[in-house]
């Protein structure tokens, strides 16, 4: 059975600094896809940043970057440069087991990042 | 452009009543998804439609009746909840025939409260 385990339902972090979210997964595909998301208090899902399992490279967008660690299975999120308007929940979240191009998504439990000035 | 709609914000509504849930996105995405979210809760799937064709109904109750009209609308169409539906109701939609991540964008949702 697929899934994604987020051990830390909050976090605090000084602005300018980064934080870490952590993330781990479990699936037996070998092809699969995982991705962050976040969500403010308006309650929209924000799609942040993606990666393959067979992207050699860890994932970048920006301030957020992806360290990706397959042998661990781990996907953690790394928010740099801390903003206020960063404070919201973050889910991990996996390709479901329907997979393709239909995929539904597997998501964690959140955890929910406040910011602080 | 990367946007989904999603029409009303709020609803609130009776258990006797019929409403429906609107869903729009113009990014030519041929799948597209309800998702319920319970406070302080992940996402939960609820039905996927591929190329306007229902493929997956995570087997929810049939007082929720999805629909698509065209390749950029969805539907929900909700008749005699109970207030336990009470959630964020979420539309998102994704690229239905490509090989790459098809991450999936999310509207605003739908806060809907059943009385």
């Amino acid at each position: 059975a697929q899934k994604i385990t987020q051990t830390q339902p909050g976090m605090f972090v000084q602005e300018k600094e980064a934080v870490t979210l952590d993330c781990t997964y479990d699936t037996s595909d070998q092809s699969y896809g995982l991705f962050w998301y976040k969500q403010p208090s308006s309650g929209e899902m924000i799609f942040l940043i993606y990666q393959g399992s067979y992207d050699e490279q860890n994932a970048t967008e920006g301030r957020y970057s992806l360290n990706f660690q397959k042998a661990r299975k781990s996907a953690n999120l790394v928010i740099s440069a801390s903003q206020l308007g960063d404070s919201a929940m973050y889910f991990c979240a996996m390709r479901g087991a329907y997979g393709g191009s239909q995929g539904n998504l597997i998501f964690g439990k959140g955890t929910k990042l406040s910011v602080k000035p | 452009d990367t946007e989904v709609t999603q029409t009303p914000k709020h609803l609130v509504m009776g258990m006797t009543n019929k409403k429906s849930l609107k869903c729009e996105q113009h990014m030519g995405h041929r799948a597209m998804y309800w998702y319920k979210q319970k406070a302080k809760k992940p996402p939960e799937l609820m039905f996927v439609y591929s190329y306007e064709k229902l493929s997956i109904n995570e087997s929810v109750p049939s007082r929720f009746s999805p629909e698509c009209p065209n390749s950029s609308l969805l539907n929900l169409h909700l008749h005699a909840l109970q207030p336990e539906d009470s959630a964020l109701y979420l539309c998102a939609s994704s690229h239905g025939n490509t090989e790459g991540s098809y991450e999936q964008y999310f509207g605003p949702g739908t806060r809907l409260t059943v009385t």
